[in-house]
């Protein structure tokens, strides 16, 4: 069974520049969850999808990020325009159920603004 | 803002020796406490889980300890390995009173492992 994958596994761009995350979760998988890691910091949740709908996007920082999942299948996060402090590794992680289920998390994306 | 205080930040211990991580939570939706283990590069993976019916649950050579009272759950490896070197995370689901999701986590700052041959 392949593992949640996440799409690029590195990104560098520019203050003021558009960069779109991708993440496919495990097949099956309703849930999706997007979370962030700012260096040195915890992991901190961003939104949380059931199916193709924003069950919570609580966590987003601002109007600059925008979640889609497109046919309760991958999912795409936006940043637009992008700021130094957008800076950090982006992870995707997949769960079968919301409660007491095991949240499987992809290798992540690092994000890098200059 | 709902969090989990983990300690130590790092911890390095030799080579068959326990190591032991603390994580200190609020309140939370539901008992459910799983920790993380990430090495660099890769995305955290779960390490173990442990459900509300039981204090205690062991796999191998990795403990999680829970006191429900003390809102406290402890991880311990025992005969530490140099390949268990590697971040770990402590997590606890979001709470509703936090404006949680129910199922998003809340994660500890990490613990940086260095198992020293």
């Amino acid at each position: 069974e392949a593992g949640v994958t996440q799409f690029p596994s590195h990104s560098v761009i520019e203050k003021g520049q558009t960069v779109t995350l991708r993440c496919d979760p495990i097949s099956g998988h309703d849930n999706l969850y997007w979370y962030r890691r700012v260096m040195g910091k915890e992991i901190k949740f961003l939104l949380h999808f059931v199916k193709e709908s924003k069950q919570d996007e609580s966590g987003m920082p601002n109007n600059r990020f925008l979640a889609e999942r497109t046919g309760g299948t991958y999912s795409t996060l936006k940043v637009q325009p992008a700021e130094l402090e957008d800076s950090g590794v982006y992870f995707c992680a997949s769960s079968q159920r919301v409660y007491q289920s095991t949240q499987y998390f992809g290798p992540g994306t690092r994000l890098t603004v200059t | 803002q709902q969090q989990v205080k983990q300690s130590p930040q790092s911890l390095i211990v030799q080579k068959g020796g326990i190591s032991i991580i603390n994580c200190a939570y609020e309140n939370t939706a539901f008992d459910y406490f799983p920790w993380y283990q990430q090495f660099p590069g890769k995305g955290p993976a779960l390490l173990i889980a442990i459900r509300p019916d039981v204090s205690e649950k062991k796999e191998g050579r990795f403990t999680i300890s829970f006191n429900k009272s003390a809102k406290q759950f402890s991880l311990h490896i025992m005969d530490s390995q140099p390949g268990d070197s590697a971040t770990y995370f402590c997590a606890a689901p979001a709470s509703r009173n936090y404006g949680g999701s129910q199922g998003n986590l809340i994660f500890g700052k990490g613990t940086k492992l260095s198992v020293k041959p």
